[in-house]
C-alpha cells in the first residue's frame, strides 16, 4: 500500500530564501507525482508534475525533483516570497490505480 | 479554457439528510475523480469513472453513491449524512484515454457542512 509522508511538517523561513521541501513515498511503482498548493480552505492548485521517466520539472521559481529508486521528490523554491505561504502537497500517482495518494503537507510561511 | 467545475461550492445540510454534489470536467476529459478531504486533513480518494464506468473505488462509504454521465458530468449522491462527513469535497478531471499518468485537473471544491 502507498504512502506518502512530507517532512517537514511546517516550516518558517525569512523572504528571500532558498527553501526544499520533501515527499518521500513507499512504493517506487508511480506513474507520476504531482504538487500542489492549497491555501486555508481553498481548492488545490497543480504546481508541477513530474513523470516517472523523468527527473525534473520547473516553473518559474520552483523545481520539482523525482528519485523513483529512492522514493523521494522535493520541491526547491528559490527566493521565497510572503505570498508562498501555503500548504504544500505531493500526490503520488500509483502502478495499480490511477488514483493520488496524498501526503500529509507542509505548511509553509514566508516571514515579509 | 474552462476549468473543472463543481457546484454547488458551499453546502449546509442537516444530519441524516441527502446531498448531490456535481462535477462539470474540462472539455474532452474522459475520466473524473472523486477527493474528500476533511478538516486538517489530506486529501483522500473516493471514487472514480473513466468512460462512464467506475474505474476505482476508495474509501467511499456505502452510504455514498457516484455516476457518470453521457456527458462525463459526475454526480456524488451522499445519504444519510453524519456530522463526519463535513468536509471539502474535490473532483479532479484528466485526459486520459486509458493511459493513467496524464494530469488531474482539480475542481474549486464544495464545502459541505453537516449540522
Amino acid at each position: 500500500k502507498q504512502e506518502v509522508t512530507q517532512i517537514p511538517a511546517a516550516l518558517s523561513v525569512p523572504e528571500g530564501e532558498n527553501l526544499v521541501l520533501n515527499c518521500s513515498f513507499t512504493d517506487s511503482a508511480i506513474y507520476n507525482l504531482q504538487w500542489f498548493r492549497q491555501d486555508p480552505g481553498k481548492g488545490l492548485t497543480s504546481l508541477l508534475l513530474i513523470q516517472s521517466s523523468q527527473r525534473e520539472q520547473t516553473s518559474g521559481r520552483l523545481n520539482a525533483s523525482l528519485d523513483k529508486s529512492s522514493g523521494r521528490s522535493t520541491l526547491y523554491i528559490a527566493a521565497s516570497q510572503p505570498g508562498d505561504s501555503a500548504t504544500y502537497l505531493c500526490a503520488a500517482r500509483g502502478g495499480a490505480t490511477n488514483k493520488l495518494i496524498f501526503g500529509t503537507g507542509t505548511l509553509l510561511a514566508v516571514q515579509p | 479554457a474552462a476549468g473543472v467545475i463543481q457546484s454547488p461550492r458551499h453546502l449546509i445540510k442537516e444530519k441524516r439528510e441527502t446531498a448531490t454534489l456535481k462535477c462539470y470536467p474540462i472539455s474532452r476529459h474522459d475520466t473524473v475523480y472523486w477527493y474528500q478531504q476533511g478538516p486538517g486533513q489530506d486529501p483522500q480518494f473516493l471514487i472514480s469513472f473513466y468512460e462512464k464506468m467506475q474505474s476505482d473505488k476508495g474509501s467511499i462509504p456505502d452510504r455514498f453513491s457516484a455516476q457518470q454521465f453521457s456527458d462525463y458530468h459526475s454526480e456524488l449522491n451522499m445519504s444519510s449524512l453524519e456530522l463526519g462527513d463535513s468536509a471539502l469535497y474535490f473532483c479532479a478531471s484528466s485526459d486520459t484515454g486509458g493511459f493513467w499518468y496524464n494530469e488531474q485537473f482539480f475542481g474549486p471544491g464544495t464545502r459541505l457542512t453537516v449540522l
